[in-house]
C-alpha cells in the first residue's frame, strides 16, 4: 500500500459526459501527478500539482482539467468523453515540487470506461 | 529531452540475474536516472535512481558508465514476481518541468519457472 488514495476504483459512463476522478496523497506529500495508461500509448504524464499550484504540464487534452485542494487531495475532471479516453488514470505523490527528483508514490488507478 | 530506449520485452528464469539496458544518448548534465516497476492493472513503484557509476539497494542494481548515455538495471536472482514492466526515466531532478516524466512503453520482463 502506497498511502496513495484513489476513487472510484472503476467508472463506466457514456461518450459526451463529464466525470471526477479524485485522489488523495501520501501524509506529507505535497506534489500530485496525474497520468494516463492505455494500452497503445503507455504510461503518459498529465498534470502535477505542488501545494496547490500547477507545476508541470505533460500531454493533457483540453477537454482535461484538474485542481488541488488547500487540503491537498486533487481532482481530475474529464469532460466531453470518447471512446478513446478509456484508460487507467493514476494518481502519484512526492514530498518535493520537482518532478523527478523525488519518488513518486502511485495509487492503485481508476479504470475509466466510455461506451 | 532525454530521449530513452530499452528493449520491448526480456525474459529469463527463476534464480538467474536479469540486466535490462535503457540508452538515453542525449542525456544531459543534470540528468538523473530513474527506474520503475509495474505490474498489471497496478500503479508503478519506484525501484532506484542515479547519476553516475553504481547505486545498489535492497531491490537492485544500477550501473552507469562514464560517458552517461546508457544505464543498467541489474535484478538479482530473480522470482516469478518480478515478472513486470519496468521503466527507465531520464530528467533533471530540479527545474525539469515534464520533461523528467517521459515513462515510455517499458521493458516487459518475463520470468519463466
Amino acid at each position: 500500500d502506497s498511502g496513495v488514495t484513489q476513487t472510484p476504483k472503476h467508472l463506466i459512463t457514456a461518450t459526451g459526459q463529464r466525470v471526477t476522478l479524485r485522489c488523495s496523497p501520501r501524509s506529507g506529500d505535497l506534489s500530485v501527478y496525474w497520468y494516463q495508461q492505455s494500452l497503445d500509448q503507455g504510461l503518459q504524464f498529465l498534470i502535477q500539482y505542488y501545494n496547490g499550484e500547477e507545476r508541470a504540464k505533460g500531454n493533457i487534452l483540453e477537454r482535461f482539467s484538474a485542481q488541488q485542494f488547500p487540503d491537498l487531495h486533487s481532482e481530475l475532471n474529464l469532460s466531453s468523453l470518447e471512446l478513446g479516453d478509456s484508460a487507467l488514470y493514476f494518481c502519484a505523490s512526492s514530498v518535493g515540487p520537482e518532478t523527478s527528483g523525488y519518488e513518486q508514490y502511485f495509487g492503485p488507478g481508476t479504470r475509466l470506461t466510455v461506451t | 529531452l532525454a530521449k530513452t530506449t530499452q528493449p520491448i520485452s526480456m525474459d529469463s528464469y527463476e534464480g538467474q540475474e536479469v540486466n535490462i539496458t535503457c540508452s538515453h544518448n542525449n542525456i544531459a548534465t543534470n540528468d538523473y536516472i530513474t527506474w520503475y516497476q509495474q505490474f498489471p492493472s497496478q500503479g508503478p513503484r519506484f525501484i532506484i535512481q542515479g547519476y553516475k557509476t553504481k547505486v545498489t539497494n535492497e531491490v537492485a542494481s544500477l550501473f552507469i558508465p562514464a560517458d552517461r548515455k546508457s544505464s543498467t538495471l541489474s535484478l538479482p536472482r530473480v522470482s516469478l514476481s518480478d515478472t513486470a514492466v519496468y521503466y527507465c526515466l531520464v530528467g533533471p531532478r530540479t527545474g525539469g518541468g515534464a520533461d523528467g516524466l517521459t515513462f515510455g512503453k517499458g521493458t516487459h520482463l518475463i520470468i519463466q519457472p
